[in-house]
């Protein structure tokens, strides 16, 4: 299954299956993008990153892939587990010509693992 | 441990109350942020502080306010608490130069 992070909120996936989420980013002096994990209650917890001067990065079942032509990030879980349920954040590191930098988070998409 | 500590974890208060909720780490991180996170929405920045002296407004600063004491140490307080501040509040840190935040656990905050 696919899903634009921003527009189509919830992402229904079977066991097993791989899930793709999607995220627009806005800025283009990002130069470092995250994907954090939340379940209900706690904080955000760290999936994966990517630098700007990549385009992919893999982690274990997890691999981010960033497109800068269309300011586009994706995260794919594959074999998806009952564990990957939760809600799913793209965040963008937005630095200014001073030095400054944030975090600035998407909206979210709440992903579902089906048994 | 926790590298990133907040109290309280919960807190219900009475509208026009003043309120402080502390943020404290031992990463050795110079920069700290207060971020409020609504239901079913991402987290949105409050104040943001790169050392003990700066301290910049975020896209929803008004009603609050920050200090920052110590490098380990970013404080944020609400002078007068009202019901549509009720939210989970989070610090998070990170070390110029390098890469990687580090998130409190959270404080959930209710105004009644």
């Amino acid at each position: 299954g696919e899903s634009v992070g921003l527009h189509l909120p919830t992402l229904s996936v079977q066991e097993g299956d791989n899930s793709i989420i999607n995220c627009a980013y806005s800025n283009s002096a990002s130069d470092y993008f995250i994907w954090y994990k939340q379940e209900s209650g706690k904080g955000p917890q760290f999936i994966i990153d990517i630098r700007s001067n990549m385009d992919k990065r893999q982690g274990q079942r997890v691999t981010v892939l960033l497109n800068k032509t269309v300011k586009h990030l994706s995260l794919q879980i594959a074999a998806t587990q009952p564990g990957d349920s939760a809600v799913y954040f793209c965040a963008e590191n937005i630095v200014s010509n001073f030095g400054n930098e944030k975090l600035t988070f998407g909206t979210g998409t709440r992903l579902t693992i089906i048994p | 441990d926790a590298d990133v500590t907040q109290t309280p974890r919960n807190r219900i208060t009475k509208t026009g109350k003043r309120i402080m909720l502390e943020c404290s780490q031992t990463k050795g991180h110079d920069r700290m942020y207060w971020y409020r996170q609504d239901p079913g929405l991402g987290l949105r920045l409050i104040y943001y502080s790169f050392d003990v002296k700066d301290i910049n407004k975020g896209e929803i600063s008004d009603g609050y306010s920050v200090s920052r004491q110590a490098q380990a140490k970013f404080s944020l307080s609400l002078e007068s608490a009202i019901p549509n501040q009720t939210a989970l509040y989070f610090c998070a840190t990170k070390k110029s130069g390098y890469y990687g935040y580090t998130f409190g656990s959270g404080t959930r905050l209710t105004v009644v």
